[in-house]
């Protein structure tokens, strides 16, 4: 069972609004992603982190931010929140040696 | 980035009956990963395949690994109705180790 948690799992808030999606792992993971999601579409990649004070942009372009201070946290960040940015996000994490990417349970925003 | 094409993208099964469903891709990858997504859910991983020709079976859900290790296939026996969900591949290449493509995902309904 994978160990990597989101949190909110749903979040409601007004335009230009600053928010922080909360993404943990306990796996001890180096790899870290952040992926996009409308409701019953492909998954899209917006930032990834290959460890500490390591991160990239992906292959979506993402006006959210995203660190990574410590292995087991990469929170994601909008500082003005839009309704164009209402979707799900999605967080993942694999090890150097294994390849298997595991997520959590997602966070639902919708930005009104 | 990369594509994947994966078939059917959606498909209206009665329970009890077999399914199969695809992805390929332009590029060699090295690792193929099969998840199912719940609705509001994170994607859940199913198979994960690492040699071209590998057949592995999670129960009742069969994977191979395509010989020209440009596509995958996901099989499952005897469906039943918690099969219900959207069922993603992943790869991962030779050139972009921190990156998996993901496919855009088959619908799957399973009517009792």
């Amino acid at each position: 069972e994978a160990d990597i948690y989101q949190t909110p799992r749903y979040l409601v808030i007004g335009t230009g609004k600053k928010i922080t999606l909360e993404c943990s792992q306990t796996m001890g993971h180096d790899k870290m992603y952040w992926y996009q999601q409308d409701p019953g579409m492909e998954l899209h990649l917006i930032h990834y982190s290959y460890g500490v004070n390591s991160t990239e942009k992906g292959d979506l372009s993402s006006e959210s931010t995203v660190s990574r201070i410590r292995t087991e946290h990469f929170p994601l960040t909008l500082e003005s929140a839009r309704p164009s940015h209402t979707s799900q996000y999605l967080c993942a994490s694999s090890s150097v040696l294994n390849t298997e990417a595991f997520f959590g349970q997602g966070t639902r925003l919708t930005v009104v | 980035g990369q594509q994947l094409n994966q078939s059917p993208q959606s498909m209206f099964i009665q329970e009890g009956e077999d399914v199969s469903m695809n992805c390929t891709s332009s590029s060699i990858f090295n690792t193929w990963l099969w998840y199912k997504q719940d609705p509001g859910e994170g994607p859940v991983l199913l198979i994960a395949l690492y040699k071209a020709g590998e057949l592995t079976s999670n129960g009742r859900l069969t994977a191979q690994f395509g010989i020209t290790r440009k596509d995958s296939f996901l099989n499952i026996s005897a469906s039943i109705p918690s099969d219900v969900g959207i069922y993603f591949c992943a790869g991962q290449g030779n050139n972009n180790f921190n990156k998996f493509y993901f496919g855009s995902g088959t619908k799957l309904n399973v009517k009792p």
